[in-house]
């Protein structure tokens, strides 16, 4: 079935940086887009970026946009989220999602949080 | 960027009793394709979102026949005909067809 495992989330200081990874199972990770969405703490869900299959395209929301590169290793079954000069407001559960307009499938979430 | 509008923000339901969730856009939701781009989702305490239904009434495989969705253009809704235990969480609506994606507010069900 599929799976997707986040890591790398921990506490980091504003204006630092952080990676995230996702790890993939259980689908031929090479035909998806996939994304990352994310959720602060009590609150709803935010998309954060997607990226296509063969990384030909990427698209970020504007509140990360400059600061968030998003990037995946096929052969790896990877998918990364680079985070950098990080804000309080970053604060959330991140997680690695298949797919871009369907959102088939969800991670289970890394926690960052942006504090000093 | 779209919006998408849900309600109510809390339902309180007994069990065994049917329940709606209301969810409305800020413009069509219908693709250049012709498909809308309209999923159900639902988050259980402390667990990742799940997604019920796709394209406005497609249910996701293992997902209990109670939870049906419907609607067209820019008024979509979720229904559950028979709420159990198991449906305590909360549900957001999300439109995949316009740039950024949105998400609806959330509705908070929970048992009376």
């Amino acid at each position: 079935q599929v799976q997707l495992v986040e890591s790398g989330g921990g506490l980091v200081k504003p204006g630092g940086s952080l990676r995230l990874s996702c790890s993939a199972s259980g689908f031929r990770f090479s035909d998806y887009y996939m994304s990352w969405i994310r959720q602060a703490p009590g609150r709803g869900l935010e998309w954060v970026a997607y990226i296509h299959s063969a990384s030909y395209y990427v698209d970020y929301a504007d509140s990360v946009k400059g600061r968030f590169t998003i990037s995946r290793d096929n052969a790896k079954n990877s998918l990364y989220l680079q985070m950098n000069n990080v804000r309080v407001e970053d604060t959330a559960i991140y997680y690695c999602v298949r797919d871009r307009r369907e959102l088939e499938n969800w991670g289970q979430g890394a926690l960052v949080t942006v504090s000093s | 960027d779209v919006v998408m509008t849900q309600s109510p923000l809390s339902l309180p339901v007994t069990l065994g009793q049917p329940a709606s969730i209301s969810c409305r856009s800020s413009q069509s939701l219908v693709y250049s394709d012709g498909s809308t781009y309209l999923n159900w989702f639902q988050q259980r305490p402390g667990q990742s979102p799940r997604r019920l239904i796709y394209k406005v009434f497609h249910r996701d495989s293992g997902v209990p026949d109670r939870f049906s969705g419907s609607g067209s253009g820019t008024d979509f809704t979720l229904h559950i005909s028979r709420v159990e235990a198991e449906d305590v969480g909360v549900y957001y609506c999300m439109q995949g067809t316009h740039w950024p994606l949105t998400f609806g507010g959330g509705t908070k069900v929970e048992i009376k």
